[in-house]
């Protein structure tokens, strides 16, 4: 079946620093890939998304590209901020649609530091 | 453009209790899916709906049912409580099924 595996941490940065999340894949065809973040008391945003190989996606600063030879989808952004404290989740959808939603890794939780 | 609403946000219930959940997704998205998210498992897959029907069902007791009505809202059921359902329960909503997924607030549900 479908896995996600990704550094569950806490990862502990200083403002400014350069972010880098693991994000490797278990899936057949093509998934659509997805990093989601969640801050403390809230549901899941939606932070950028690839939906075929050697896609970047971006948002807010942070890239993702969709690898399928090494079947990843590192999060990375260049200089952090206190606000991106949260957890990082990353998530894909089976190829080809399906009806058993996303499967996503246990998430890596964030901490920048001043 | 309302995001996704999820009632009530906060829940106490005891063992052996029902619960309902209720989701209102985004206006035109007709795909629900419904997560449960604990610190143990992470993000579970419960089930999706869509237009009406459920297309899956993912690795959960009969004791969690759901539907969905007409107009897209959703509920989740959750009969004879037990400890272990204690959880954040996440609401999802896509335009098409298995596509980017837009998530409510949750509801805290805890189970003494």
């Amino acid at each position: 079946g479908n896995s996600v595996t990704q550094m569950e941490g806490p990862v502990t940065l200083s403002e400014e620093a350069f972010l880098t999340i693991n994000c490797t894949y278990t899936a057949t065809g093509y998934p659509s890939l997805f990093w989601y973040v969640q801050y403390p008391g809230e549901g899941l945003q939606l932070l950028l998304k690839a939906t075929k190989a050697d896609d970047k996606g971006s948002n807010k600063g942070f890239e993702a590209t969709y690898r399928k030879e090494t079947t990843s989808f590192h999060l990375e952004k260049g200089s952090v901020q206190v606000s991106d404290s949260a957890v990082y989740f990353c998530a894909l959808s089976r190829a080809g649609g399906g009806a058993d939603g996303l499967t996503f890794g246990k998430g890596t939780h964030l901490i920048i530091q001043p | 453009k309302a995001g996704v609403t999820q009632t009530p946000r906060y829940l106490i219930k005891t063992r052996g209790q029902q619960v309902t959940l209720s989701c209102s997704p985004i206006s035109g998205h007709r795909s629900v899916s419904w997560y449960q998210q604990t610190p143990g498992q992470g993000l579970q897959f419960l089930f999706e709906y869509f237009s009406e029907t459920q297309r899956n069902k993912g690795n959960f007791p009969g004791r969690f049912s759901g539907r969905q009505f007409s107009n897209s809202r959703s509920e989740m059921n959750v009969s004879t409580l037990e400890l272990g359902d204690s959880a954040l329960y996440l609401c999802a909503c896509s335009d098409v099924p298995n596509t980017e997924a837009f998530f409510g607030q949750g509801t805290r549900l805890t189970v003494v």
